[in-house]
């Protein structure tokens, strides 16, 4: 079984900022099956990049993913107010994990 | 406009049972696998189980199968989940999901707003 961990658990940073979120796998993944998910409080995931580097409808384009094999990297070049919240990475075999998140708030 | 509408949440008592509806518009439900996720207070997300678009392949979780049970009604554009043997551990917001019907990227594109389960005496 595949265990994605996020790193760091939460990354204080101040509007116009870039952050950069790590989401690494246990063992060698397919890129095409990486998902980023943004969640906020009180409100239901929505997915912002799939197969690792696409940006899903509406995702704006200061999110960017990357990465292949083990290692996959979201990046916000530079973050908005609405952008704190909590992220997730999954990967989608014959079942789905998520990792463990990774909490941006505002320091 | 897609709209999944999840429902049947609520408190029980520990090894009670909830049967969990999550209704479908806005698209050819048929096509689509859907999947349950849960959410436990201030926890990540964990997947909990999927059906195929026919409803003949499903899948669930090691730490609820034997207890939970997936299904779907496509002419109701509905899938459920039936709960069984219910234990503290399933507290937790209930989201039913789609599942992007390419077989080329695999994420989940569309969520229900989720539906609470408390499991407390």
């Amino acid at each position: 079984e595949i265990v994605l961990t996020q790193s760091p658990g939460t990354l204080s940073l101040s509007p116009g900022e870039r952050a950069t979120l790590s989401c690494r796998a246990s063992q060698s993944i397919t890129s095409n099956y990486l998902a980023w998910y943004q969640q906020k409080p009180g409100q239901a995931p929505r997915v912002l990049i799939y197969g690792a580097s696409s940006r899903a409808t509406g995702t704006p384009d200061r999110f960017s993913g990357s990465g292949s094999g083990t290692d996959f990297t979201l990046t916000i070049s530079r973050l908005e107010p609405e952008d704190f919240a909590v992220y997730y990475c999954q990967h989608y075999d014959t079942s789905l994990t998520f990792g463990g998140g990774t909490k941006v708030e505002i320091q | 406009e897609v709209h999944l509408v999840e429902s049947g949440g609520g408190l029980v008592r520990p090894g009670g049972s909830l049967r969990l509806s999550c209704a479908a518009s806005g698209f050819t439900f048929s096509d689509y696998w859907m999947h349950w996720v849960r959410q436990a207070p201030g926890k990540g997300l964990v997947w909990v189980s999927h059906i195929n678009n026919d409803g003949i392949t499903t899948n669930y979780a090691d730490s609820v199968k034997g207890r939970f049970t997936i299904s779907r009604d496509n002419a109701r554009n509905t899938v459920y989940l039936q709960m069984n043997s219910l234990r503290a551990d399933d507290t937790a917001m209930y989201y039913c999901a789609r599942r992007f019907p390419s077989g080329i990227h695999l994420y989940l594109d569309s969520w229900g707003q989720g539906t609470l389960v408390t499991v407390s005496s």
